[in-house]
């Protein structure tokens, strides 16, 4: 069963507007969640984290959000630039398996348009 | 920086072959994992390895094998490969439990299967 899911495969945002991709968890024992970016033919690469502790971590263009009581999180790209271009994934793990087990959304395909 | 290492980024075999998928970190990570990549299913766990000679399955083990004989080489091995082990397969290692950071990510093997 899938512990987090990404409901929206695809994306298109207009340059200079503000890309939301959302991601919603089951286990209520995640506590710290991660977003990455994946580039065709490459691996992923990290992007922003938050841990449950905090309901909002920034870094430049991007911020993620954290709302426990929904088990949700989504993350805000501000402006979107056509380098953002790339599929997302969100992934929680738990305090008991930090470093053991990281559970991955299906991927947001995002589209920045020029 | 850390830097994971995956022997092939293309690889072509038949059915029936045995495939081995080698991936080394410098990082002296402990943990290590295999996950494999697919079109609306987003990453799954196959394998991974918290220490030299551990392994834990993942979520998908079935038709998969791995080897840690070394702290910095994860080796996934396919016995007998079949079409539908066609995928991306990507792997990760991890500074170890208890440490809240991200995986960092290989560039992936494109493995086909005729």
């Amino acid at each position: 069963d899938q512990q987090v899911k990404q409901n929206s495969p695809s994306l298109s945002v207009q340059e200079g507007r503000i890309s939301i991709l959302n991601c919603d968890y089951t286990n209520s024992m995640f506590d710290y969640f991660l977003w990455y970016k994946k580039y065709p033919a490459e691996g992923p690469t990290f992007l922003i984290s938050i841990s449950s502790i905090k309901d909002k971590n920034e870094d430049g263009r991007f911020t993620v959000f954290l709302n426990k009581s929904a088990k949700h999180l989504s993350l805000h790209i501000v402006p979107s630039q056509p380098g953002d271009s790339a599929v997302y994934f969100c992934a929680a793990s738990s305090r008991v398996n930090t470093g053991n087990q990281f559970y991955f959304g299906t991927g947001t395909s995002l589209t920045v348009i020029p | 920086d850390v830097k994971v290492t995956q022997s092939s980024r293309y690889l072509v075999k038949r059915t029936g072959e045995k495939v081995f998928l080698e991936c080394v970190q410098d990082m002296d990570h402990e943990n290590m994992f295999w996950y494999r990549q697919d079109p609306g299913l987003g990453l799954r766990l196959i394998y991974f390895s918290y220490d030299v000679k551990m392994k834990e399955k993942g979520d998908i083990p079935e038709g998969y094998s791995v080897s840690r004989e070394k702290k910095e080489r994860f080796s996934l091995i396919l016995e007998s490969a079949s079409t539908n082990q066609t995928s991306m397969y990507l792997c990760a290692s991890h500074e170890g439990r208890g440490h809240r950071d991200t995986q960092y990510f290989g560039p992936g093997t494109r493995l086909t299967v005729l």
